[in-house]
């Protein structure tokens, strides 16, 4: 069962951008979509992202995900205190597994 | 939905580890579950899903181990995973599966309970 790759961590200043990229294979990213989940430390993973850009009800569109070939992004706009967080892409594989990302801790400088 | 997720917080090595989680707000029988787990300080670990068909998936690492049902009478899913060790040792969620035209997402998840394998 494979592991996607994400960068460990990454920091913007308040009211910045930040991105996160979420690399796979053929075998999962290429031929699924994305999901994307918000954890603050202590809770519970929420869904922040689904069907590669899609926003659930009540997440603000200064979250957005994106999608090409093997690889997956989340981008964070507006930078907030409030996004400091870990974030993990998930996809499913061919055997029909769920697979997530190794997890990215967005810091607020 | 709303999701809760209970059973012993320590287990011993070789036993056999049982959670359950309590679905209240909607019938069990509507979705589809996953149990995902969470070794401290590392990421998400997939464990399997089950059908309200009551067919299962499971992650092909813990295949021998796992076993997920559903009771229907007490809207609740179980977890069984077998011969633990200390690497089994993390907090277990449990998710409901939301399945869009294209896509199924973990779309809402339990609190999460911490399971502790050791002697």
């Amino acid at each position: 069962q494979s592991v996607l790759t994400q960068p460990p961590s990454v920091s913007a200043a308040p009211g910045q951008k930040v991105t996160i990229s979420c690399s796979g294979s053929s075998s999962d990213i290429g031929d699924h979509y994305v999901s994307w989940y918000q954890q603050f430390p202590g809770t519970a993973p929420k869904l922040l992202i689904y069907d590669n850009n899609k926003r659930p009800s009540g997440i603000p569109d200064r979250f957005s995900g994106s999608k090409s070939g093997t690889s997956a992004t989340l981008g964070i706009t507006g930078l907030q205190t409030g996004d400091e967080a870990d974030y993990y892409c998930g996809t499913w594989d061919t055997s029909l597994s769920e697979v997530f990302g190794t997890g990215t801790k967005v810091t607020v400088l | 939905v709303q999701l809760q997720e209970s059973g012993p917080g320590l287990v011993k090595p070789s036993e056999t580890l049982s959670l359950t989680c309590n679905v209240s707000g909607d019938s069990i029988r509507t979705y589809y579950w996953s149990w995902i787990r969470q070794p401290a300080g590392k990421t998400l670990d997939w464990l399997g899903r089950i059908y309200n068909s009551g067919s299962t998936n499971y992650n092909s690492a813990l295949k021998s181990r796992v076993t997920m049902s559903v009771d229907t009478s007490k809207n609740q899913l179980s977890l069984k995973l077998s011969s633990v060790t200390a690497a089994d040792t993390a907090v277990y969620y449990c998710a409901k599966l939301d399945c869009s035209r294209t896509s199924c997402y973990l779309s809402i998840w339990g609190q999460g309970t911490l399971v502790t394998v050791s002697s």
